[in-house]
């Protein structure tokens, strides 16, 4: 595997489910973030992880919880959803530290909340 | 705090066209600019990039030069071709408020479509 990569791919959930959604950098790199992409709307940056500490929450609902294990993994922990949440849910990855922050995305995970 | 502004879309080309999407931004510092790309069902990915003012990126028949006087990032190709059709994002990165790492923050994007 190289670059970013995420799974599910595709996930649809209930309102009462709970559901992780993974992402893997194989770059090497100490920065994680997850985005969340709605249509018509910018990229929302939600969570900031640098060399496993998280350094940014954008106001995120506490029904996104965000876990960093190592610099290589990163984890969306879903529950109690609301339909407006569904959305195409970005991973990407950096080199912090070193100058202009140039971000490697992976796939995303398509959510749709029923 | 910093903005990224880029035209509305969609664009609608036909192959061999010229293609501009204006990209204007605000920024507090001295950001770097990039263009990244979305093909459709992927992630994004880097297309071009410049550091400094009048630096020009470019990369696949793209070009794009950072202009400090007016605070602009246009992108250009000269002749599109399908497998162009993609959405495009502007984005700026500059120190985060506590100027401990670097954000970006990207426009809403462009929807572009070439037709043979």
């Amino acid at each position: 595997e190289t670059g970013v990569t995420q799974t599910p791919r595709h996930l649809v959930m209930g309102m009462t489910n709970k559901k992780s959604l993974k992402c893997e950098q194989h770059l090497g790199h100490n920065a994680m973030y997850w985005y969340k992409q709605s249509a018509k709307k910018p990229l929302e940056l939600m969570f900031v992880y640098n060399f496993k500490e998280q350094t940014e929450n954008n106001s995120v609902p506490s029904r996104f919880s965000p876990e960093c294990p190592n610099s290589s993994h990163l984890f969306l922990h879903l529950h109690t959803l609301q339909p407006e949440d569904s959305a195409l849910y970005l991973c990407a990855s950096s080199q912090p530290n070193t100058g202009p922050d140039e971000q490697y995305f992976g796939p995303g995970t398509r959510l749709t909340v029923t | 705090g910093d903005s990224v502004t880029q035209m509305e879309g969609p664009v609608t080309l036909s192959e061999e066209a010229f293609l501009t999407i204006n990209c204007t931004y605000t920024a507090t510092g001295y950001p770097s600019l990039f263009w990244y790309v979305q093909y459709p069902g992927e992630g994004l990915q880097l297309l071009l990039k410049a550091t400094k003012a009048d630096d020009k990126g470019s990369n696949k028949g793209f070009e794009a030069t950072y202009r400090k006087e007016t605070t602009s990032f246009h992108l250009e190709k000269g002749s599109v071709q399908v497998s162009d059709s993609a959405v495009y994002f502007c984005a700026l990165s500059d120190l985060n408020s506590g100027g401990s790492n670097y954000k970006l923050t990207f426009g809403k994007g462009t929807l572009l479509t070439v037709n043979p």
